[in-house]
């Protein structure tokens, strides 16, 4: 098994560009998340899945977006870069949306926001 | 708002030495504890979920625990080696966040030969 597939590793963006991070799993996941990771700031939930076709927010949504059409699939977008957004980018899925399951995390992906 | 705090943030320690790393939480409610690690410019990996109905969970070197009356996990190393040299986090979820993961900062554990 692949794991949770994100791509891609390194980004680099100017401000006001849209993008998609890409997300994958293999393991028919139900729970499906994406956090940002900065630096004194630890790890914050932009957004979360717990089935196709359902999506809700998490701690800091503005300025991303997401759906999810398949169990295998969770893609973050960018509807307009902003220098804030430079960050790293995690994937995260778990059997369980109530966090009773062990929560597998992507590689990640590096994003710079000119 | 449910809160972590890890203590230490960094910590050095020579090979072969035990030791423990601390989290704990604003909100004692808590459902289910992780603790991950990460390193350097990698993803993170679970290593031991302690689930409501558990008190704590161990894994060859590690062994984790959660006293739900305090709101305080600790993850207990054994016998450290240089590859353990890592940073660790906690995460825990409650009934309250919707069973949101809420992450510690992590402790950056350095284990010298």
């Amino acid at each position: 098994n692949a794991g949770v597939t994100q791509t891609p590793k390194f980004q680099v963006l100017k401000t006001g560009q849209s993008m998609t991070l890409q997300c994958a799993q293999d393991m028919n996941h139900e729970y499906m998340s994406w956090y940002r990771q900065d630096p004194g700031m630890g790890l914050r939930l932009i957004h979360y899945s717990v089935g196709a076709g359902i999506t809700d927010q998490g701690e800091v949504p503005n300025g991303y977006n997401v759906s999810r059409s398949t169990t295998e699939d969770f893609p973050l977008r960018l509807l307009s870069a902003a220098p804030s957004q430079t960050s790293v980018y995690f994937c995260a899925s778990s059997y369980s949306w109530q966090g009773n399951e062990k929560l597998f995390f992507g590689s990640g992906t590096q994003l710079s926001v000119l | 708002k449910q809160e972590v705090t890890q203590i230490p943030a960094a910590l050095s320690v020579p090979e072969g030495e035990n030791l423990v790393l601390n989290c704990s939480f604003t909100d004692s409610a808590i459902y289910n504890l992780q603790w991950f690690r990460q390193d350097p410019g990698k993803g993170l990996t679970s290593l031991l979920l302690i689930q409501s109905s558990q008190r704590e969970q161990t894994s060859g070197r590690l062994n984790a625990s959660l006293d739900k009356s305090s709101g305080r996990s600790t993850l207990y190393i054994a016998a450290s080696q240089p590859g353990d040299s890592a940073t660790y986090l906690c995460a825990g979820n409650s009934r309250q966040s919707n069973y949101k993961l809420t992450f510690g900062k992590g402790t950056l554990l350095t284990v010298n030969p």
